[in-house]
């Protein structure tokens, strides 16, 4: 079975700080990983989607790399801000549309 | 698009009702996911279907759990009877041909 790990499991930082958020998994046979954020009480926002073949995607002031070899992706934040603050998951889709969550690394930005 | 539309948002219920979640997906997608997130065990991956087809149901936690897709646009979430260690929140989402995936607002549930 596919396991996903985040650390740290939660973060805090100063306004305007450059931050990078890491997720591992286990198994390198994944179809895309995917990166979301999750406000308090709400719902989860895809932030960005990796394909298998693919090595970074980048918007805005986000950027996800993905090493399938090595079982890592990182999500580099620029210049934090308040409004960053939030938890944010990753998620491995393999073939056959299973679906891997991390647990999630709380993140906040301290004004 | 109005996004992936779920109901109820809150639902409060005593041990041994029947629950029903609903969802309605994404326009044009083919693919409806229904999870499950709690504190201890995070988000968990509940059943998939793939146009309207039952995929892969090997999450759901026992057989007082059942889902059914009618059609393209509507999606449902029974248990029944719903027991206090149920309580989490489920969440519907759906995507089109292993593209994005987009999550609906969730359903809160507490089992008394």
């Amino acid at each position: 079975k596919q396991e996903v790990t985040q650390i740290p499991a939660a973060l805090s930082v100063p306004e305007g700080e450059n931050l990078v958020l890491n997720c591992s998994f286990t198994d390198s046979a994944i179809y895309n990983l995917q990166w979301f954020r999750q406000d308090p009480g709400k719902g989860l926002t895809s932030l960005l989607l990796i394909q298998s073949s693919q090595r970074e995607q980048t918007s805005g002031r986000l950027n996800a790399s993905l090493d399938k070899s090595s079982g890592r992706s990182t999500l580099y934040i620029a210049a934090s801000q308040p409004g960053d603050s939030a938890t944010y998951l990753c998620a491995v889709r393999r073939t056959g549309n299973q679906f891997y969550f991390g647990t999630g690394t709380s993140l906040t930005v301290i004004p | 698009d109005a996004g992936v539309i779920q109901s109820p948002r809150h639902e409060v219920t005593e041990m041994g009702q029947e629950v029903t979640l609903r969802c309605k997906p994404i326009s044009g997608h083919n693919s409806l996911f229904w999870y499950r997130q709690t504190m201890m065990r995070g988000l968990e991956l509940l059943i998939y279907f793939n146009n309207n087809v039952p995929i892969d149901d090997s999450g759901m936690p026992e057989d007082r759990f059942s889902a059914k897709m009618p059609n393209a646009s509507f999606s449902t979430l029974k248990i029944q009877p719903s027991e206090p260690r149920d309580s989490a929140v489920y969440f519907c989402a759906s995507d089109r041909n292993t593209d994005t995936q987009y999550f609906g607002p969730g359903t809160r549930l507490t089992v008394l």
